[in-house]
């Protein structure tokens, strides 16, 4: 009955090969998150979109792209992984309007850099 | 520039009631609070927020000092389960996207 679904739950790659993580959901929200947490640490927000206005956060590396093609699914590019880019990577929807921010968040992509 | 303040550890034993501080004493009033937990190896899941009143529901209850500047988020019962961090987080309401500060890993101990 998943509702945030991302694939893969484990993700490896190579120093400097693009990688691509994705998202999909059922609930048919219209903001997407992108969340990265390195190991010990708390959820780093690395943007959002509402419908299809992206909103980046003004410390996230160009490395990191998104692209979202429709409601259900968001995609994480990650163009040239360095071994820093090592982490968990969230996915995360709510819906605009809501009086309050209640997010719903996949499992998460383990993304190892070799 | 936390918005928050919380402990960094906090032990409870299975089927007492964890209480967990939030000190949030520069919160404006249009700030809701709002309790998020994250369970290892799983994405955070909401569990409550509320603006001044205590809100309760099936997981937990919320407590607001009458100044709004702490609040403590209450598991009643609680069990292994429980075992996470949880993260406090002050927002305006609707729209403003969730940032997390470092939260309070709980351990409930048997």
């Amino acid at each position: 009955d998943a509702m945030v679904i991302q694939n893969p739950r484990y993700q490896v790659t190579q120093f400097g090969k693009p990688v691509t993580l994705s998202c999909s959901q059922t609930l048919n929200h219209n903001v997407m998150y992108w969340y990265q947490q390195k190991s010990s640490q708390a959820p780093k927000l690395l943007f959002h979109y509402y419908d299809k206005d992206f909103n980046n956060e003004a410390d996230t590396p160009d490395n990191f792209q998104s692209r979202r093609p429709n409601t259900s699914f968001c995609f994480l590019d990650i163009r040239s992984p360095g071994l820093g880019d090592a982490a968990m990577y969230l996915c995360a929807t709510s819906r605009e309007g809501e009086s309050f921010e209640k997010l719903f968040f996949g499992s998460g992509t383990q993304l190892s850099v070799l | 520039d936390a918005k928050t303040t919380q402990p960094t550890s906090m032990d409870c034993a299975e089927g007492r009631a964890a209480n967990l501080p939030c000190n949030h004493s520069t919160i404006s009033g249009n700030e809701y609070v709002y309790w998020y937990r994250q369970i290892h190896s799983q994405g955070p899941q909401y569990i409550i927020h509320g603006l001044k009143n205590n809100e309760t529901n099936e997981m937990a209850s919320l407590i607001i000092t009458e100044d709004r500047k702490s609040s403590t988020l209450i598991l009643p019962h609680a069990t292994l389960r429980d075992t996470a961090v949880y993260y406090c987080i002050v927002l305006p309401s609707g729209n403003t996207p969730l940032v997390f500060g470092k939260g309070t890993r709980l351990s409930v101990i048997a």
